[in-house]
């Protein structure tokens, strides 16, 4: 069964700070992972996609590798701001027969102006 | 983009009584639809997937006679949780995933549950 792991459960940076977030998986047959941002008491935003044939993905500030044979992924925010704040997720997508997904339990980010 | 809606956003309700939250697709047709709960500070778990027309899988744990789930047409889901108890207070999330792109999820805003 797929475990997910996120270190740090908690963060807190001063503004302007770049900083990553780590994931790590125990199953590394999946067939994509994803990184999330949820703010308090609302869904889940996603923010990247990584296919497991691919290494890294970009968007903005953000960008996100993925290591499938070490079972790691980490998820780089550039230049922080306090509107980064919020729990970041990442959830892996299994390729096997369970086709769902599988959530790490989350790093609290609190950018500090 | 494709777009997720919950309903309510927030409920609080007697112990014992019954409550009904509306999952639904606004801009695309979802043949599975996937609940989740979030209790504070954790992670998302998976309790069910539902598909359109058919009885909803449930995951090991979860009472498939009190978490009802129906998944009528292509577009609306729901979960009723029936007699419900403080320790059913939660956050309660759901997903769609497109006809056509069956690897990605789109996420509603959540429901808040509160059992007093």
């Amino acid at each position: 069964k797929q475990e997910v792991t996120q270190i740090p459960a908690a963060l807190s940076v001063p503004e302007g700070e770049n900083l990553v977030l780590n994931c790590s998986f125990t199953d590394s047959a999946i067939y994509n992972l994803q990184w999330f941002r949820q703010d308090p008491g609302k869904g889940l935003t996603s923010l990247l996609l990584i296919q497991s044939s691919q290494r890294e993905q970009t968007s903005g500030r953000l960008n996100a590798s993925l290591d499938k044979s070490s079972g790691r992924s980490t998820l780089y925010i550039a230049a922080s701001q306090p509107g980064d704040s919020a729990t970041y997720l990442c959830a892996t997508f299994s390729s096997g027969s369970a086709r769902q997904l599988t959530f790490g339990s989350g790093t609290q980010l609190t950018v500090l102006p | 983009g494709a777009v997720v809606s919950q309903h309510p956003s927030r409920v609080i309700c007697k112990s014992g009584t019954s409550v009904k939250i509306e999952c639904r697709s606004l801009d695309f047709q979802a043949t599975t639809m996937f609940w989740y709960r979030q209790f504070p500070k954790k992670s998302l778990m998976l309790m069910a997937t539902s598909n359109e027309g058919s009885k909803a899988t449930y995951e090991q744990g979860v009472e498939k006679d009190k978490f009802l789930i129906n998944h009528a047409s292509l577009t609306l889901s729901t979960l009723t949780v029936t007699s419900a108890h403080p320790e059913d207070s939660s956050f309660y999330i759901c997903s769609a995933r497109d006809l056509n792109t069956w690897e990605t999820q789109y996420f509603g805003p959540g429901t808040r549950l509160l059992v007093l």
